[in-house]
């Protein structure tokens, strides 16, 4: 069975401030992906970060990182500076790697952050 | 412009009329999925397709069908909706199968009375 776990129902955070949103999972497969994505009040889903399970480095875009513990199963989203615009609902999701897994995409059920000025 | 357009945005339907919501890309995507968003539950499958012609269930399929006769259209249908299947409906896309990023559509916001 594939599950992604988000513990955090709501963050706060103080702009400027560093947050670690958590994320763990539960897979079979050897190999998969992980993701991160936003999803402002907007409503629309932005795709962040991606994390495949035989990258050895921690993946990184901007402000953003991945803290990606294997052994751990966890694959917790690192947002450096917060800033206003980034309070938004955070959603972790995994893409198995074995035919048909490889197919289907799993969330989580997500982490509301909010920054505070 | 790489998009995923899904229509309509807002829909309120009474309880066992069909409805359509339409989606479509215009990045030559091989995979589309529709999921649904509940309080609490996050995303969640419904069903997805690996290309023209080939689809499959998804976590959640129940009273929803799907096709795929072209490779930028994924059409879901609810034939004959209920209270039940009032949520938040995303289209997404991507690449193939290990692409490392999915483009999701706008939503669509569903109500079904």
């Amino acid at each position: 069975a594939q599950k992604i776990t988000q513990t955090q129902p709501g963050m706060f955070v103080q702009e400027k401030e560093a947050v670690t949103l958590d994320c763990t999972y539960d897979t079979s497969d050897q190999s998969y992906g992980l993701f991160w994505y936003k999803q402002p009040s907007s409503g629309e889903m932005i795709f962040l970060i991606y994390q495949g399970s035989y990258d050895e480095q921690n993946a990184t875009e901007g402000r953003y990182s991945l803290n990606f513990q294997k052994a751990r199963k966890s694959a917790n989203l690192v947002i450096s500076a917060s800033q206003l615009g980034d309070s938004a609902m955070y959603f972790c999701a995994m893409r198995g790697g074995n035919i048909p897994g490889g197919n289907q995409f799993y969330f989580g059920t997500g982490t509301s952050l909010t920054v505070i000025p | 412009e790489a998009q995923v357009t899904q229509n309509p945005r807002y829909l309120i339907t009474v309880t066992g009329k069909k409805l359509t919501v339409t989606c479509s890309q215009n990045m030559n995507h091989e995979y589309m999925s529709w999921y649904r968003q509940d309080p609490g539950l996050g995303l969640r499958q419904i069903y997805y397709s690996m290309n023209v012609e080939v689809t499959d269930k998804g976590d959640v399929p129940e009273g929803y069908k799907v096709s795929r006769k072209e490779k930028r259209n994924f059409p879901l249908i609810l034939e004959s909706p209920s209270p039940n299947q009032t949520s938040l409906y995303f289209c997404a896309s991507r690449m193939d199968r290990v692409s490392t990023e999915a483009f999701f559509g706008q939503g669509t916001r569903l109500t079904v009375v």
